[in-house]
């Protein structure tokens, strides 16, 4: 069984569209998280919620709003896609926030805004 | 959170040990070592992780200096599956930040 799984695994759109990613964690975790990695293979978090509420927002435009309707689902909608949304996205997930505990990742998805 | 400093690759044949060094001079006392791998268009996977002591798991052996100002990730048959990009994260009460990473080349 895949531990942590994200759908769609591509997504083609165009700009100003609003879409969604989801996400799902089978590992019982109370931490997920959502990382944006960039064409320059930077990969960077972008959010993170413990027990469904959010604990990290890093200066992620207001465009992004992560949704946690249960702890085993982190799912992420963009509103008015822009051509530099165009990234890797990974999910992730860990069973505490803090030091000590490993993140295991989902295969990520790939969104091409054109 | 202390920053790491790797080389950006590293080549290593098929068999042999593969020796993945890590620099984090400015490392605290309450920031652990954490080792990922990500292997081409797949999510990061995590590899292990250490404060002081050595540590060893299925996959690597991870050698932590004395000082605890660098250390060593040690995969000792590399295959070449283990081709990917490895990165050193110190990391404390905050998130994980990755950096560039070493890009590992196993060759037959």
């Amino acid at each position: 069984d895949t531990a942590v799984s994200q759908t769609p695994k591509y997504l083609v759109t165009q700009m100003g569209n609003d879409k969604s990613i989801k996400c799902e964690q089978n590992l019982g975790h109370d931490t997920m998280y959502w990382y944006k990695q960039d064409s320059k293979k930077f990969l960077k978090i972008m959010f993170s919620y413990n027990n469904k509420e959010l604990i990290i927002n890093e200066t992620v435009p207001n465009r992004f709003s992560p949704k946690s309707p249960d702890k085993a689902h982190l799912n992420l909608h963009i509103n008015s896609l822009e051509l530099g949304d165009s990234a890797v996205y990974f999910c992730a997930s860990s069973q505490e926030v803090w030091s000590g505990n490993e993140q295991f990742f989902g295969p990520g998805t790939r969104l091409t805004v054109l | 959170d202390a920053k790491t400093t790797q080389p950006p690759s590293m080549d290593c044949a098929e068999g042999r040990a593969a020796n993945l060094p890590c620099n984090h001079s400015t490392i605290s006392g309450n920031e652990y070592v954490y080792w990922y791998r990500q292997i081409h268009s797949q999510g990061p996977q995590y590899i292990i992780h250490g404060l002081k002591n050595n540590e060893t798991n299925e996959m690597a052996s991870l050698i932590i200096t004395e000082d605890r100002k660098s250390s060593t990730l040690i995969l000792p048959h590399a295959t070449l599956r283990d081709t990917a990009v490895y990165y050193c994260i110190v990391r404390g009460y905050s998130t994980l930040t990755f950096g560039k990473g070493t890009m590992l080349l196993v060759s037959p």
